[in-house]
Order: C-alpha cells, then sequence, then structure tokens
C-alpha cells in the first residue's frame, strides 16, 4: 500500500564513500523529485524527473548522480561522501498533468556520514 | 522568484487551545500553497492546498487555511489543539511549471497538557 517507498531509512557510512538510496512510487505518477532536510529542518529540491528526463537540477554537486530507470523509479548515487551530505533524503512524486501537481513524500533516509 | 516565510520557528500551545500558524508568500499572481505536517521521525503529509476558488480550505485532521491575497499570508488554524498534532510544519508554493516546490522553514510545534 505504501505509496512512495525508499530504502535504507538509516545509512550510516564514512566519508570517501560511495552510496545509493533508492526510491519507488506506485501511484502511477510522471514526476518524482529528491529533496534535503538538513540539521535546521530546511527542506529543498534537488532534482526533479519526469517521465525519466531531468528537468530541475538545482545546482548540487556533481558527485550527486540521480538515476532513473523508469517513472516508478528515482535512484540517488553519491560519490566520494563528504560530512556535510549528512542530512535527511526525501524522495517524493507527483502528477504533472494534473490541475495541481501536489507532492507525496517518502518516509525519508537520514544519512550520516562520519 | 516565489517564496514563502514562516515567521515563527517555535509554538507552544496547551491542549485544547486554538492554533495559528502563519506563512507569508511572495508573489505577484495567485499562487499555489500548500502546507505539510512532518511527525518526528517521519515523512512529509499534505494537510491542505489553495489554488483557487474559495480562499477557506478544509484539510485533513480538523487543519483549516485561509488564503489572504491582501496580507499574502496562507494561515494554518486548528480550533483544538491534540497532543497527537506536536509536529513540524511546513509553507511550501508551487512554481509555475508545476514541477518545484519551495518550502518555508517550518514552525514546531510544541503541545502542553
Amino acid at each position: 500500500d505504501t505509496a512512495v517507498s525508499q530504502t535504507p531509512k538509516y545509512l550510516v557510512t564514512q566519508m570517501g564513500n560511495d552510496k545509493s538510496i533508492k526510491c519507488e512510487q506506485n501511484l502511477g505518477h510522471d514526476t518524482m523529485y529528491w529533496y534535503k532536510q538538513d540539521s535546521k529542518k530546511f527542506l529543498k529540491i534537488m532534482f526533479s524527473y519526469n517521465n525519466k528526463e531531468l528537468i530541475i537540477n538545482e545546482t548540487v554537486p556533481n558527485r550527486f548522480s540521480p538515476k532513473s530507470p523508469d517513472k516508478a523509479h528515482l535512484n540517488l548515487h553519491i560519490n566520494s561522501l563528504e560530512l556535510g551530505d549528512s542530512a535527511v533524503y526525501f524522495c517524493a512524486s507527483s502528477q504533472l498533468t494534473s490541475l495541481v501537481g501536489e507532492q507525496y513524500f517518502g518516509p525519508g533516509t537520514r544519512l550520516t556520514v562520519t | 522568484a516565489q517564496s514563502v516565510t514562516q515567521p515563527d520557528i517555535h509554538i507552544t500551545v496547551s491542549e485544547g487551545a486554538s492554533l495559528e500558524l502563519r506563512c507569508n508568500y511572495s508573489y505577484g499572481a495567485t499562487p499555489y500553497l500548500f502546507w505539510y505536517v512532518q511527525s518526528p521521525g517521519q515523512g512529509l503529509q499534505l494537510l491542505l492546498k489553495y489554488f483557487s476558488g474559495d480562499t477557506l480550505v478544509q484539510g485533513i485532521k480538523g487543519f483549516e487555511a485561509e488564503f489572504k491575497r491582501s496580507q499574502s499570508s496562507f494561515n494554518l488554524r486548528k480550533p483544538s489543539v491534540h497532543w497527537s498534532d506536536a509536529a513540524e510544519y511546513f509553507c511550501a508554493t508551487l512554481n509555475n511549471a508545476g514541477n518545484m516546490l519551495t518550502f518555508g522553514g517550518g514552525t514546531r510545534l510544541m503541545v502542553k497538557p
């Protein structure tokens, strides 16, 4: 029944490692997103994909590489992890063609870089 | 660029008291506005949205919000707060293309017994 799911829920890793976070939505939406929430709870968009095409890239370091194998999945790969990457990462989805495409969020992945 | 501001970082209310969380937007035309709630350790849940029509919108969990163009505000209200309402609340606006939400800084609500 879960609409937007993310794995893993928690991720603890060391600086310099490479890690991936996966996201899947079963809502039939055409657009998916990655948001980053920092330690002060500030939420900011990172990427948006519409029908597997990148449409938003908000000046995120190129160590972050999203990949959308199909409309239902948007994964986030992070190379050479840094301390400042520690945050909660939220995946979301929406249907752009609807009147107001409200976004549905996953439960988040808490990434801790040590 | 569109933006939203939530002036109150923290608010504490007693259980059973009324609640109003403030949100101010910056946009010339009619904005698309949302309120989301984030319970501790959870993702964001949509409470309600406004895009046109009736300026008083009803949401889930007994929340409502009123769009006031003259004040550039979209404040969230609840007549009687429950302890389970303790959470972080975010106001957000959607861009014209409909593909990017811009969030306010959030208001943390604490509920006293």
